[in-house]
This record gives structure tokens, C-alpha cells and sequence, in this order.
């Protein structure tokens, strides 16, 4: 088991640009989230799938901000335009949604974005 | 809405000392409960949970965590740390039906020799 896939692990680009973070999950995982973590705000959710549908995107900071999931092995984060504000962690999670719902994510190992 | 509070920021600790990392939850049933340690660069790992039954539960790398129901706490203990421990460390919270797990604010561990 490779675990949760991400990429890039860095990237830098400059104010504008629109910048596209990739997961991959842990397979016949059927819950994917998307954190952000900056040193003022600690760890944010920002969205999460189930069953490669969105739940609740309510942690979506602004338009500027869109997730998607084609399929059950991918998803992607991608801001447009970016802004210096943006400048965090990105963490993708996934889990094995039981109907007991405990719920146990594991981690990918994050995408540094920094917006010049 | 469920919360968490981590109270302390940061905590230093002399190597082969005892460590307790605190934990407070604000919901008004009974939550399910999780530690996870976050080593510079790198994503989170899971060290331990509390979904039901006995309120101590041993996790990985030798960390016990117990649910205080009363106190409404999940402290995380180790009876003494490795310089390895060193790290920041999160408490969690979920509730039952719902897939979203609501993180405290961390604190950061440092160890001296």
C-alpha cells in the first residue's frame, strides 16, 4: 500500500498564476478531504467526497477555490487565480467510511504551495 | 458544532522524562477521539484512537491516550520520551454519522538532551 499519493510536494509560482494540487487515495478508501495549514490557522477543512461526490465544501475559502473528483483513485485542488494568502500546506486525506461513521484518515504527505 | 482545545502551544521536555499533552473536547455526546503526530515535513500519522470501550488505549510508539469522560479530556502520556518524539502533535475529533474530523490547534514538542 503506497498510501495517500500527492503532488507536487513543492511549488512555487507568482500572484495570478493558477496552480493545480493532485491526490491520489489509498485504494477502496471511499471518503477523500482536502486540509490547508498555515501557522496562523492550524490545520482547515477545506472540502471533502464521499463516494466521489462533494459534501461539504463549506471550508472552500472562495470561488477562487475548486475541488474536484472524476473517479475514485484522484482528485484535485486548484486555485485560480493565486494569491500570496494562499501560501500553505495542502493535505489530502482519505478514509473508509464505515455506517458506524468512525472515521480514520490517513495522511498524504502534503503539497507546500508558496505564492510569490 | 464539536470542538477541541489543545491548551499548551508548546511543551519542552528532558529526554527519558514523562510527557502529558493535554486535550479537551466540547460535544455533547460521546465523540470519537484520535492523536496524530506530525514530524517536520511531513503528514500526519495516526498514533491512536478512542471510538468506545476501555477508556485507555495504547498506541504506537508507546503513547497511551485516556478518555475522561467527566473532564471531558483525551491527554496523551508517554512514561518517557526519545529525542525521535519530538515533533507536533494533534488532537481530534468525530462524531458519529459524520465522515469530518475537527483538529485542536497542535502542540509542538521539543526534547533536550
Amino acid at each position: 500500500d503506497a498510501g495517500v499519493i500527492q503532488s507536487p510536494r513543492h511549488e512555487v509560482t507568482e500572484m495570478g498564476q493558477e496552480v493545480t494540487l493532485r491526490c491520489k487515495p489509498i485504494s477502496g478508501h471511499n471518503s477523500l478531504f482536502w486540509y490547508r495549514q498555515t501557522m496562523m490557522r492550524g490545520l482547515e477543512l477545506l472540502i471533502y467526497f464521499n463516494n466521489n461526490v462533494p459534501i461539504d465544501d463549506s471550508g472552500m475559502p472562495e470561488d477562487r477555490f475548486s475541488a474536484k473528483m472524476p473517479n475514485a483513485s484522484f482528485s484535485t485542488l486548484k486555485i485560480q487565480p493565486s494569491e500570496p494568502r494562499d501560501s500553505a500546506v495542502y493535505f489530502c486525506a482519505s478514509s473508509y467510511t464505515r455506517l458506524s461513521g468512525a472515521n480514520v484518515l490517513t495522511f498524504g504527505a502534503g503539497s507546500r504551495l508558496t505564492v510569490l | 458544532a464539536q470542538s477541541v482545545t489543545q491548551p499548551d502551544i508548546h511543551i519542552t521536555v528532558s529526554e527519558g522524562a514523562s510527557l502529558e499533552l493535554r486535550c479537551n473536547y466540547s460535544y455533547g455526546a460521546t465523540p470519537y477521539l484520535f492523536w496524530y503526530v506530525q514530524s517536520p515535513g511531513q503528514g500526519l500519522q495516526l498514533l491512536l484512537k478512542y471510538f468506545s470501550g476501555d477508556t485507555l488505549v495504547q498506541g504506537i510508539k508507546g503513547f497511551e491516550a485516556e478518555f475522561k469522560r467527566s473532564q471531558s479530556s483525551f491527554n496523551l502520556r508517554k512514561p518517557s520520551v526519545h529525542w525521535s518524539d519530538a515533533a507536533e502533535y494533534f488532537c481530534a475529533v468525530g462524531i458519529f454519522g459524520n465522515e469530518k474530523l475537527t483538529f485542536g490547534t497542535g502542540t509542538r514538542l521539543t526534547i533536550i538532551p
